[in-house]
């Protein structure tokens, strides 16, 4: 049951260019829409979020769109930092349910200088 | 800053045997969680924790999982009789209320291998 898509295992972008993150969700239950970076041997850190009734939300060089009708949502980085160099999770939760997030499989992000 | 803390940071058991997971929420929040992430897969729910209750889990959280708060602080995840398959990384987080737009606050997880 994959409520949560993430189809690209792994993006390679330079250093400064864009970074674009894509997921794709099935439930329209879902209310608000997260993403979470995660280093090797941490636990996941938030990033940034969008509820539905919003289609963009921006947090410095983070932008989070969301296109509800194509229940798709997307990770904007820009500049492209290596340090921005780790696994990207896509996750979803919604007001009605009591409490859990559900997580996309990830996408590992390389910067490359 | 606060931080959720994990114990131990890895332990190894072997196949059958009884394994505790600790976690230190942060000190103010109400909901805890655990979720489990098996080696290159995706980071899964397996329960939520409320007012000394579980308000939902998964299907992966069978009778053999547990989870109690036994003193207030501690938050801990019991696995009775460990399978090959409970391998993975295990998780705590918490949030101080009910999860709305916020974010989890996770922990940096205990590694279980199972021989």
């Amino acid at each position: 049951d994959q409520q949560v898509k993430q189809n690209s295992p792994s993006l390679s972008v330079q250093e400064g260019r864009i970074s674009i993150l894509n997921c794709d969700y099935t439930n329209s239950m879902f209310d608000y829409f997260l993403w979470y970076k995660k280093y090797p041997a941490e636990g996941p850190t938030f990033l940034i979020s969008i509820s539905s009734i919003k289609d963009k939300n921006e947090d410095g060089r983070f932008t989070v769109f969301l296109n509800k009708s194509a229940k798709h949502l997307s990770l904007h980085i820009v500049p492209s930092q290596p340090g921005d160099s780790a696994v990207y999770f896509c996750a979803a939760g919604g007001y009605s349910s009591a409490s859990k997030i559900i997580f996309g499989s990830g996408t590992r992000l390389s910067i490359r200088p | 800053e606060p931080e959720v803390t994990q114990t131990p940071s890895h332990q190894v058991t072997q196949m059958g045997q009884e394994v505790i997971l600790r976690c230190v929420p942060i000190s103010n929040h109400l909901y805890f969680y655990w979720y489990r992430q098996i080696l290159g897969q995706k980071v899964e729910f397996l329960v939520s924790f409320y007012n000394n209750e579980i308000s939902e889990k998964s299907e992966i959280f069978d009778d053999q999982f547990s989870v109690e708060r036994p003193d207030g602080s501690n938050f801990t995840l019991k696995i009775r009789s460990t399978k090959l398959e409970d391998s993975a990384m295990y998780f705590c987080a918490s949030i101080p209320f009910r999860v709305s737009a916020g974010e989890l606050f996770f922990g940096e997880g205990s590694r279980l291998t199972v021989l």
